[in-house]
């Protein structure tokens, strides 16, 4: 199957400040991709939809301004969670596909956010 | 609202014998569907898909589609401790570029 790479798998971050996590498709052209947030032991939540070039398309009750989603090119789409608070931890995760060969999505390994 | 609703489970199955998930879903013009197998602390990964009616099967796995009930389901021959883990149905939504996803079941396969 395709690769979607997410970076980081980790991270650790001091509440106020802001993270930014990368989605990369590796060999294929991500037109859309998807970004998802999960709680422990709870389903995957889907936070947006974005596709390349446009501003993403948020579900009801996510914050545009807090989660900044930006899909400059057909291989990488970025979450900045801005101003981060202890209640963002979670474990965020993207997925890709390709619009135009109507596959299926291909997940990123995932990051766990841990606001301190 | 589109949704696609599964059993939470835990489900447990016996090693060796057959697990079924099954899953439902609302929006009558989806055509694509997709399970998908989340280990503890992974993210999902691709198990099938499936778009036609009937069964598609790979190796130990079947999915089973039918549009006239919405209703997909998944068997899993051979159940092996190792097929322990949370699986996720989920449909394409026929009006928006997104896949819904369901709740997830808990199969929990006993030595």
């Amino acid at each position: 199957g395709a690769v979607v790479s997410q970076h980081p798998s980790w991270v650790i971050c001091k509440s106020g400040t802001s993270v930014k996590i990368e989605c990369r498709s590796l060999d294929f052209q991500a037109t859309t991709m998807f970004w998802y947030r999960q709680f422990p032991k709870q389903s995957l939540m889907l936070m947006a939809t974005s596709n390349e070039g446009s501003k993403a398309t948020y579900e009801q009750g996510v914050e545009k301004d807090k989660f900044l989603i930006n899909h400059a090119s057909l291989t990488l789409s970025t979450l900045t969670v801005t101003s981060a608070h202890p209640e963002d931890s979670s474990f965020y995760i993207c997925s890709a596909r390709d619009e135009g060969l109507d596959t299926e999505a291909f997940f990123g390994q995932g990051t766990r956010l841990t606001v301190v | 609202q589109k949704e696609v609703e599964q059993n939470s489970g835990p489900l447990s199955v016996p090693e060796g014998a057959i697990a079924s998930l099954n899953c439902t879903y609302s929006d009558r013009g989806s055509q694509s569907f997709f399970w998908y197998r989340q280990y503890s602390g992974k993210s999902p990964e691709l198990i099938m898909f499936i778009y036609s009616n009937g069964d598609k099967e790979d190796g130990r796995f079947t999915a089973q589609l039918n549009k006239a009930s919405q209703y997909v389901s998944l068997l899993i021959r051979d159940s092996q401790p190792s097929d322990s883990a949370t699986y996720l149905c989920a449909a394409q939504d026929s009006s928006a570029s997104k896949i819904i996803f369901g709740s997830g079941t808990r199969l929990s396969i006993r030595p």
